[in-house]
């Protein structure tokens, strides 16, 4: 596609439900950061996929937070038994270059995620 | 722990006004980005800045890299109501692996 496509813009869940984020990158791109940016906040970086392989997890919160990309495109974040603590939005980035270049990012418009 | 720090986080000025935007750290970076983003969209990249001591422009906005590559400033000139938005500096390529690390931001409202 043109742009970063991100579904769903808006979820509500209840503490305690499981979500799936999905992230469709612009196509080719090799380089697929998944970001969480609180209210009035930067985002924060969570994992980094080089096409299908993830190398980069640090910034998982928790062992709740999973994250795959299995062929390569396609992303999807994936947080189970959600807090309240989890609520942000859910920023997916993409680049052309991979690994340590990946500096220009191209992002997706978020997944804002509330948990009640 | 890398960290990006922006100055000043908020700012608040009225049309024609220049201001300035600082980005600093105590790591030194391969690249840095400037980011702007307006509510409910993500961060749209500005520019890129590689070369310690570059200097970008780009209309009315002028990007710098420290010569070190450890900070960044961001220069508006005869700021207009359309540059309202939060601006977030980034660093990349680092030693420290793969992520691009963000700045918590500046935002900055420019009233008619």
């Amino acid at each position: 596609g043109a742009g970063v496509s991100q579904s769903p813009r808006y979820k509500v869940a209840k503490r305690g439900q499981d979500v799936a984020l999905r992230c469709d990158p612009i196509s080719g791109h090799v380089s697929l950061f998944w970001y969480q940016q609180a209210l009035g906040q930067g985002p924060e970086f969570l994992t980094y996929f080089q096409n299908e392989a993830q190398l980069d997890k640090s910034g998982l919160p928790s062992d709740r937070f999973f994250a795959e990309r299995p062929e390569g495109s396609v992303s999807t974040l994936k947080i189970q038994r959600t807090q309240q603590e989890d609520s942000a939005v859910y920023l997916c980035a993409s680049s052309l270059v991979p690994g340590l270049r990946a500096g220009e990012l191209f992002f997706g418009e978020g997944s804002r995620l509330t948990v009640l | 722990t890398q960290l990006l720090e922006q100055s000043p986080q908020f700012l608040s000025i009225q049309e024609g006004e220049n201001l300035t935007v600082y980005c600093n750290s105590s790591s030194v970076f391969s690249s840095l980005q400037w980011y702007r983003q307006e509510p409910g969209e993500g961060p749209v990249l500005l520019v890129t800045v590689v070369t310690g001591g570059e200097v970008k422009k780009l209309k009315r906005l002028t990007f710098q890299f420290g010569d070190a590559r450890k900070d960044s400033s961001l220069h508006i000139t005869a700021a207009q109501p359309g540059d309202t938005g939060l601006y977030l500096c980034a660093g990349a390529g680092d030693t420290g692996g793969f992520k691009t690390i963000f700045g918590a931001g500046t935002r900055l409202f420019v009233k008619a």
